[in-house]
């Protein structure tokens, strides 16, 4: 059964401040992996998504990196805003036998303040 | 281009009682899975419907059932209620079938209080 463990469960850094958080799984045959942010009361917002052939994936002052072999992936936010406070879940999937991904599995997530 | 829509966004209902929640898919996509999260937690799969059929189901009992319309869009249905089922319910869809996968899309959810 796939596990995905995050950490640190929560972080709360000075505005400005670079970032990394981790994430691993236990089945290192994965589909893609998965970025969310989550708002408090709200749904998921996909940040970055990495198929399992690439290593990372950017996107602004986003980037997540992806080790199949060790089953690790790091997200790193460069030069964090206040804006950017939110919990981040990282997802799982394996491919599915019938074909394309399997339903996601999910870490509990990183609680991110950051201070103004 | 809409993206997914659920309703309704927020729910109350008594033990015992059954409850129904919709989903429209993003545009152009052709699967919906089902998630339930408690709070303070990561998502729990439920099911994932394609074809109007259940492709894939998780760790979920059967009072949790789903269906899937011709048009793509989806219920979840859950049958005698308990406290333990207050969870914020996300519907993310997919395209199946495709070279590359791109993703899922999620809704805003629904979150259902049951007392």
């Amino acid at each position: 059964k796939q596990e995905v463990t995050q950490i640190p469960a929560a972080l709360s850094v000075p505005e400005g401040e670079n970032l990394v958080l981790n994430c691993s799984f236990t089945d290192s045959a994965i589909y893609n992996l998965q970025w969310f942010r989550q708002d408090p009361g709200k749904g998921l917002t996909s940040l970055l998504l990495i198929q399992s052939s690439q290593r990372e994936q950017t996107s602004g002052r986003l980037n997540a990196s992806l080790d199949k072999s060790s089953g690790r992936s790091t997200l790193y936010i460069a030069a964090s805003q206040p804006g950017d406070s939110a919990t981040y879940l990282c997802a799982v999937s394996l491919k599915y036998s019938g074909g394309g991904a399997d339903g996601l599995t999910f870490g509990k997530g990183t609680h991110l303040i950051i201070q103004p | 281009d809409a993206g997914v829509t659920q309703s309704p966004t927020h729910l109350i209902k008594t033990r015992g009682q059954q409850v129904t929640l919709r989903c429209s898919p993003k545009s152009g996509h052709d699967t919906v899975s089902w998630y339930q999260q408690a709070l303070g937690q990561g998502p729990q799969f439920i099911f994932q419907y394609y074809e109007e059929e259940e492709r894939q189901r998780g760790n979920f009992p059967d009072r949790f059932s789903g269906h899937q319309f011709p048009n793509y869009s989806s219920e979840l249905n859950v049958n005698a209620l308990l406290l333990g089922d207050s969870a914020l319910y996300l519907c993310a869809s997919s395209l199946l079938g495709q070279t590359s996968f791109y993703g899922y899309t999620f809704g805003s959810g629904t979150r259902l209080t049951v007392v």
